[in-house]
């Protein structure tokens, strides 16, 4: 079974600009998360999706970060425009009924 | 809201020695699942093992082990017979109410096992 595929793995940009993450989750998996995991500290839920449904994106920063799920399968993340305390590590889940499996992630670093 | 601490930034351990990470969480919820992940230093989280609120056995998962006191809300994850390659970041964290059929994890911040030869 191909684990969740996440790119890119790596990203330097400069703040106000833009940057997309991707994730294909595992083939099957309905509920597809991504996390943002500052240094020192634990992963911290974004957005949860139910096929290509919002669950919870009470933690998503709206007014700069937007993410979709087309056709309940592969995702992505924007942040528009980016600020110097994004630099993180996204990190993407998914799940069938039960039991995460997560990305690689990418880490991101905004200069 | 739920809440995870883990109180300790570090730890040390020898190689082949036991080791506790301790974690205590906090919910009003009666029905919730904890977990442990490990994190080495490439990014990646691993899921170790893991226990549900209403499980009456500590869970077990090969040199991992959960013990489980729910009085106290605490989780710890002893690991015996430690590895070079048990050095990473490991993570305790609990999931929304089992009943809910969701599952968004709320994260502690984390300890760092370090094994020395």
């Amino acid at each position: 079974e191909a684990g969740v595929a996440q790119s890119p793995r790596y990203k330097i940009i400069e703040k106000r600009q833009s940057v997309a993450f991707w994730c294909n989750p595992i083939s099957g998996h309905a509920t597809l998360y991504w996390y943002q995991q500052i240094l020192g500290q634990g992963p911290k839920l974004l957005i949860q999706f139910q096929n290509n449904g919002v669950v919870d994106d009470s933690q998503l920063p709206k007014d700069r970060f937007s993410a979709e799920r087309l056709k309940g399968v592969d995702s992505t993340l924007k942040i528009q425009p980016a600020k110097l305390e994004d630099s993180a590590v996204y990190l993407c889940a998914s799940s069938p009924p039960f039991g995460y499996t997560f990305g690689s992630g990418t880490r991101l670093t905004v200069v | 809201a739920q809440k995870i601490t883990q109180t300790q930034p570090g730890m040390f351990v020898q190689e082949k020695e036991a080791v506790t990470l301790d974690c205590t969480y906090d919910t009003s919820d009666p029905s919730y699942g904890l977990f442990w992940y490990k994190q080495p230093s490439s990014g990646e989280m691993i899921f170790l093992i893991y226990q549900g609120s209403y499980d009456q056995q500590n869970a077990t998962e090969g040199r991992y082990s959960l013990n489980f006191q729910k009085a106290r809300k605490s989780a710890n994850l002893v690991i015996s017979a430690s590895q070079l390659g048990d050095s990473a970041m490991y993570f305790c964290a609990m999931s929304d109410p089992l009943n809910t059929g969701f599952q968004k994890l709320v994260f502690g911040t984390g300890t760092r096992l370090l094994v020395s030869p």
